[in-house]
């Protein structure tokens, strides 16, 4: 299948601070990536849906202006938690649809700790 | 509302057996319905995923079988290995947005 992958696959971080997650399409390009924040032991919950070239659209009930997507070209798109706090700690999961097909393939994730 | 509804929760089962896992929907405009495989601290992976036309989608080990008029699919893992021990995700989607189900935790005891 396709390869997505996501950088850092773990950082720990003072309060306060901002931390930039990077997701790649290394072997396709995907005009379309989502990022996706999982609690331990719960389900994949969407958070935004970003778009090459134009701004991500965000689920309800996400701070826009705290978590930054960025999706500058085809094979890269990133997220910014900003003046992140403890409770932005969780694992964050990117993933990648192939263009013009059905299929949606994930990065490792990305294990935030905020202390 | 919650769009994909996943049974059961857990599951525990002999090494060898089946393992069989449910979704089901009500969105019928769903047309591509993933199964995805977590092992902890890792991404969800695509395991096998199947398309409304067909009722039946086999690869090695692992079938689904969707039942369009009940809304309902599921996941047959035959000859549960250990190594299968994981979360697993039931999903559908729609044009461009996907609806996972509330994971599955397997445990195949040797």
């Amino acid at each position: 299948g396709a390869v997505v992958s996501q950088h850092p696959s773990w950082v720990i971080c003072k309060s306060g601070t901002s931390v930039k997650i990077e997701c790649r399409s290394l072997d396709f390009q995907a005009t379309t990536m989502f990022w996706y924040r999982q609690f331990p032991k719960q389900s994949l919950m969407l958070m935004a849906t970003s778009n090459e070239g134009s701004k991500a659209t965000y689920e309800q009930g996400v701070e826009k202006d705290k978590f930054l997507i960025n999706h500058a070209s085809l094979t890269l798109s990133t997220l910014t938690v900003t003046s992140a706090h403890p409770e932005d700690s969780s694992f964050y999961i990117c993933s990648a649809r192939v263009s013009g097909a059905g299929e949606l393939f994930f990065g490792e994730g990305s294990r935030l700790t905020v202390l | 509302q919650q769009q994909v509804k996943q049974s059961p929760q857990s599951l525990i089962v002999q090494k060898g057996g089946i393992s069989i896992i449910n979704c089901a929907y009500e969105n019928t405009a769903f047309d591509y319905f993933p199964w995805y495989q977590q092992f902890p601290g890792k991404g969800p992976a695509l395991l096998i995923a199947i398309r409304p036309d067909v009722s039946e989608k086999k690869e090695g080990r692992f079938t689904i079988s969707f039942n369009k008029s009940a809304k309902q699919f599921s996941l047959h893992i035959m000859d549960s290995q250990p190594g299968d021990s994981a979360t697993y995700f039931c999903a559908a989607s729609n044009f461009n947005k996907f609806y996972f189900g509330s994971g599955t935790k397997l445990n195949v005891k040797p």
